[in-house]
């Protein structure tokens, strides 16, 4: 199984929205509810933002939105902070019970 | 509150084996699954496997069978993970996980990653 394909990175300025893609297949992302989002800054752990395609954990931004198509998720962050400049991963459950991850997106708020 | 706290760096030779811990608190062990997820230097995450700390039933990456061990003590509320037959590319930071979703995600708390390196 080939991990999920996400772009290397997206760029926005403070107060716009941008989307991260993360496509994979019918035996994935487009074949569960089990879609989830991290965030991950610099040599820290990375943190759930996003759990089945669109729920928020408690004390998440209602800035971040999650959403999905057929065989691509993805993640909506509007209103950007500086802040938000981070990596972000999406993960998926997957046939044969494994989780793949996607490639990671670097976000750059300019 | 909950927490995941590994153990410290290690330092490999290859063909040698390693073993991390992820200690566990601030829940009941045996109700969440962990996951093991590695990402080597300036790379992406990786997923490697989970264990039901229930059961102690595991399952694995296809990559990683035949060289990965998931074990746990219910007792001191700890889970394991040993990776054998190790090589330079095994050299990542290793991050234990809880799930929240009974296998199939998502990963709701993280320990705060063991670097292990691999070098001759």
């Amino acid at each position: 199984q080939s991990a999920l394909t996400q772009p290397a990175s997206v760029s926005g300025s403070p107060g716009q929205s941008i989307t991260i893609s993360c496509t994979g297949t019918s035996s994935d992302v487009g074949g569960y509810k089990y879609v989830s989002w991290y965030q991950q800054h610099p040599g820290k752990a990375p943190k759930l933002i996003i759990y089945d395609v669109s729920n928020r954990p408690s004390g998440i931004s209602n800035r971040f939105s999650g959403s999905k198509s057929g065989n691509t998720a993805s993640l909506t962050i509007s209103g950007l902070q500086p802040e938000d400049e981070a990596d972000y991963y999406c993960n998926s459950y997957s046939a044969s019970s494994i989780l793949l991850f996607g490639g990671g997106t670097h976000l750059t708020v300019l | 509150q909950v927490q995941l706290v590994q153990s410290g760096a290690e330092v490999k030779k290859p063909g040698a084996s390693v073993k991390v811990s992820c200690k566990t608190s601030g829940y009941t062990f045996s109700d969440f699954y962990l996951h093991w997820v590695r990402q080597a230097p300036g790379q992406g995450l990786e997923w490697m496997g989970w264990i039901n700390p229930n059961s102690g039933g595991t399952n694995f990456a296809p990559k990683f069978h035949g060289r990965v061990t998931m074990t746990r003590d219910t007792y001191i509320s700890t889970a394991y993970m040993e990776l054998s037959r190790l090589r330079s590319d095994d050299t990542a930071v290793y991050y234990c996980a809880r799930d929240l979703g009974y296998s199939y995600g998502p990963f709701d708390y993280w320990g705060q990653g063991s670097l292990v390196s691999v070098s001759s």
